[in-house]
């Protein structure tokens, strides 16, 4: 069955650290895999895609990786701040039968910034 | 604020009733999508527009459900009959007509049925 993991227990870091988080899918391949950050009652705001063929992107203090043979991507912020707290998602871009691409998200993975 | 709008963002209402969530993207995208996201899961896809027309339905979205988006602008969603099992937090998203993939979210509709 087709399964996106990310870990569900929150990771607890202090502030200045680099806090690194994982996806993990099965049973997919997917052209484009996203990251979004949840704040709580609001919707996913987009931060980062990056496509199959590429290892590795940057924005700002964040960075992805996607490597396509362990089937994984890793999103790490650097230097972080408690302003960073938020559950973070990633989603893959699914080709439906129809031609039509969705994305599928993962459970997300709650980040606590402490001071 | 020309971000992605969502009304209302709370409804709670009683079982079997009958409830309409509007959605209004932002002006220049043609994709529009709903999603609904309960407690401590990422969001899960119901439909998808492109302009008018409805492209793309989930099977999660049974027969009490339906969308609409007259003349490619705004949206609504229209649950009937509602059922305790369809609390959750309804999202709308737009995007260009690119291949960036990338959604612009609303702030959610959360829905509580009693």
């Amino acid at each position: 069955s087709q399964k996106i993991e990310q870990n569900s227990e929150a990771l607890n870091i202090q502030e200045g650290k680099t806090a690194t988080l994982t996806c993990n899918y099965t049973n997919y391949s997917p052209a484009y895999l996203q990251w979004y950050r949840q704040d709580p009652g609001r919707g996913p705001v987009f931060l980062l895609l990056i496509r199959e063929n590429e290892k590795e992107k940057r924005k700002e203090r964040l960075k992805v990786t996607f490597d396509t043979t362990l089937k994984q991507s890793l999103f790490h912020i650097t230097a972080s701040q408690p302003a960073d707290s938020a559950t973070y998602l990633c989603a893959l871009v699914s080709r439906m039968n129809t031609g039509f691409q969705k994305l599928v998200f993962g459970t997300g993975t709650r980040l606590l910034v402490s001071p | 604020d020309t971000g992605v709008s969502q009304n209302p963002r709370h409804k709670i209402t009683k079982r079997g009733q009958n409830v309409t969530f509007r959605c209004d993207p932002i002006s220049e995208h043609n994709r529009l999508y709903w999603y609904r996201q309960t407690l401590g899961q990422g969001p899960e896809f119901l439909t998808y527009f492109q302009n008018e027309a409805q492209l793309e339905k989930s099977r999660l979205l049974s027969d009490r459900f339906s969308a609409e988006r007259p003349k490619g602008s705004f949206s609504t969603l229209e649950i009937q009959r509602t059922e305790q099992g369809d609390s959750a937090m309804y999202l709308c998203a737009s995007s260009q007509d690119s291949l960036s993939y990338e959604q612009y979210f609303g702030p959610g509709t959360r829905l509580t049925v009693t």
